[in-house]
């Protein structure tokens, strides 16, 4: 069974980091993509970062452009979000995803439980 | 950044009724991918490649469309299909999702 699941979310003050994790399993992990997806309070859900299975490709929206670094260590099974210089808009629930492509066609498929990010003083 | 709407943001269906979600996107897209949400829980995949049913879903779902419309239609409402249902591009990056279906029982 393919398993993925989210540590390290908790309250943090405004401008300071956070790393979260993501421990999969169920399947070989050094050969899919990972990616980082987000939904704020009552909001709907937001891409983050995707990373690809070597991790030698790495993308980004905008707002956390140079802020957060998406990394993985396949030895570990685990995927890594970095998140540094911290705002009140990055408080929200952060899912990690597995995303491969299957026959040509994009999909995030498996789905963590989420980890609750806080930034507030 | 190519921008999914979805349409409508909210709706109540009775049971047994037809139901048609929407997503329309700022540019031409390959595919479309479909997750339902329910209160509380992750997303779940629920159709990829516009018209693939994730394993385990009821065939009274499809998904159809090309281009820049697309949509996920439920043939006979059933009151565990309530939940919020969200588009996602994975054509392009930034990767985006519409903002969300919510879907209720009348």
């Amino acid at each position: 069974e393919v398993q993925l699941v989210e540590s390290g979310g908790g309250l943090v003050q405004p401008g300071r980091s956070m790393k979260l994790s993501c421990a999969a399993s169920g399947f070989t992990f050094s050969n899919y993509g990972m990616a980082w997806v987000r939904q704020a309070p009552t909001k709907g859900l937001e891409w983050v970062a995707t990373i690809s299975y070597d991790g030698s490709s790495t993308y980004y929206r905008d707002s956390v452009k140079g802020r957060f670094t998406i990394s993985r260590d396949n030895a570990k099974s685990t995927l890594y979000l970095q998140m540094n210089s911290l705002r009140s808009e990055d408080t929200a629930t952060y899912y990690c995803t597995r995303r491969y492509v299957y026959y040509g066609l994009g999909v995030m498929d498996a789905w963590g439980q989420g980890a609750s990010v806080t930034v507030s003083s | 950044e190519i921008v999914l709407t979805q349409s409508p943001t909210t709706m109540a269906a009775s049971p047994g009724e037809k139901v048609t979600l929407n997503c329309l996107a700022s540019s031409s897209v390959s595919y479309m991918n479909w997750y339902q949400q329910k209160s509380g829980a992750s997303p779940k995949l629920w159709i990829y490649g516009t018209s693939n049913l994730a394993s385990g879903v009821p065939n009274r779902f499809s998904g159809s469309g090309s281009g820049t419309s697309y949509s996920l239609t439920i043939s006979s409402m059933e009151a565990e299909d309530v939940a919020t249902y969200y588009c996602l591009q994975l054509s392009s990056y930034p990767n985006t999702f519409g903002a969300g279906t919510k879907l209720e029982l009348k």
